[in-house]
Order: structure tokens, then sequence, then C-alpha cells
């Protein structure tokens, strides 16, 4: 099973329009991390946001937040106020209990629309 | 504070030459990651080390690749020899100590093309 899914290839948002990307995860580990990251089509890889299975709230970083619901396994990303440097590829990825390694997923392509 | 450092940004070789990617990782970090990038496959890690010595290389693709971290901050992906479906980026992260809750922080990446 992959360990990470995004089911959405490509999304379009209006220009300050909110927008959710999805991610759900496998793991059975009850510690683990997961992360967002913001690939722009100059090619680098942005660290957004990250949400730790125990946090008790939702992880937020200024536009950016995080949707976790738990007993779904979904981390669901949200921007609000969407701009247009906002289009971008955006991948989800997980760290399982005291593992360094990420998994990644394959990505959502959003493109912001004036 | 200067982000993770990778060398070359572009780099066109012929099939068969010796490919030699570098990384200098943010200072302070301890762990360093490889991936490498492409349509087909996603990011893929390729091998990651921790305080200089290599943890998981089971990503490593196949002998013609080969990574050393002779100390904290400095990296080398070598491929030899090359193939053209070796062409990808490749990115090197690197992290900090402490709880995996540290992101990995990415370099701006190599962009390999293998004639």
């Amino acid at each position: 099973a992959q360990k990470i899914t995004q089911t959405q290839p490509g999304m379009f948002v209006q220009e300050k329009e909110a927008v959710t990307l999805d991610c759900t995860y496998d793991t059975s580990d009850p510690s683990y991390g997961l992360f967002w990251y913001k690939q722009p089509s100059s090619g680098e890889m942005i660290f957004l946001i990250y949400q730790g299975s125990y946090d008790q709230q939702n992880a937020t970083e200024g536009r950016y937040s995080l949707n976790f619901q738990k007993a779904r396994k979904s981390a669901n990303l949200v921007i609000s106020a969407s701009q247009l440097g906002d289009s971008a590829m955006y991948f989800c990825a997980m760290r399982e209990g005291g593992y360094q390694k990420v998994t990644f997923g394959i990505g959502t392509k959003l493109q912001v629309i004036p | 504070d200067a982000g993770v450092i990778q060398s070359p940004r572009h780099e066109v070789t012929e099939m068969g030459q010796e490919v030699t990617l570098r990384c200098k990782p943010i200072s302070g970090h301890n762990s360093l990651f490889w991936y490498r990038q492409t349509m087909m496959r996603g990011l893929e890690l390729l091998i990651y080390f921790n305080n200089n010595v290599p943890i998981d290389d089971s990503g490593m693709p196949e002998d013609r690749f080969s990574a050393k971290m002779p100390n904290a901050s400095f990296s080398t992906l070598k491929i030899q020899p090359s193939e053209p479906r070796d062409s990808a980026v490749y990115f090197c992260a690197s992290k900090g100590g402490g709880y995996g809750n540290q992101p990995q922080h990415f370099g701006d990446g190599t962009r390999l093309s293998i004639l």
C-alpha cells in the first residue's frame, strides 16, 4: 500500500479563494509526522508546515493550515486567500516513528487563476 | 543563514562518463539526504547519512551509484558510468538534530542530463 496518497494530480483555484489539497497516509506506527512542501516551477523544495501525530491542534503557518483527521488518516493542506505565487507542485510527506527518512507523495499541481 | 548548497546546478554529459554531484549541508545539521526526482517516479530517497555515517542506502539504484560524506560539511553523489536513464533532478537535503519534527531543508537541486 502507498504510504502517502495524493489523489489530485491538478487543481485550479481562483485568486483570493481558499483551496484544499488532499493527502491520506498509511502507517501502523502511533508516532509519525506529516509535512507539506511546495515546489514552484523554478524547482526548489520549500517546507511549508508540519503536523505531529500527537499534536492536539491543527498546525497553522500564515495562510497555510493543516486539516488533520487522525481517524481518517488524512492531512489536507488548506491555503487561504490564494495568490498567483501559490501556483506550484505541492507534496505531502510522512516520517514514521523515530526514523529520519521521509516518504513523499506524488504531488498535486496547483494553478491559481487571476 | 546559508541554505543547502548544491553544485553544479546543471550538468550535461555523455553516456559512460563519471558524474559527481556535490552538497554542502546547513551548518549544524547532522542528517543529510540525497533524492532523485523524475516525472515517472517522483521524489525518491537514494541514501541518507546521520553524523556522516550512511544509515540507509536501500534506494541507491545500483552499483553505479555511490555516495560519501567525508565530513559534516560535505557530501558527494557519484555515478560511474552514467547512463541516459540517470537523467533527473538530484536534490540534497539536510536536517537538524532532535526529534523528527524538524523538516528537511532542500538545496536547489542539480539537473542532470545524460546524452
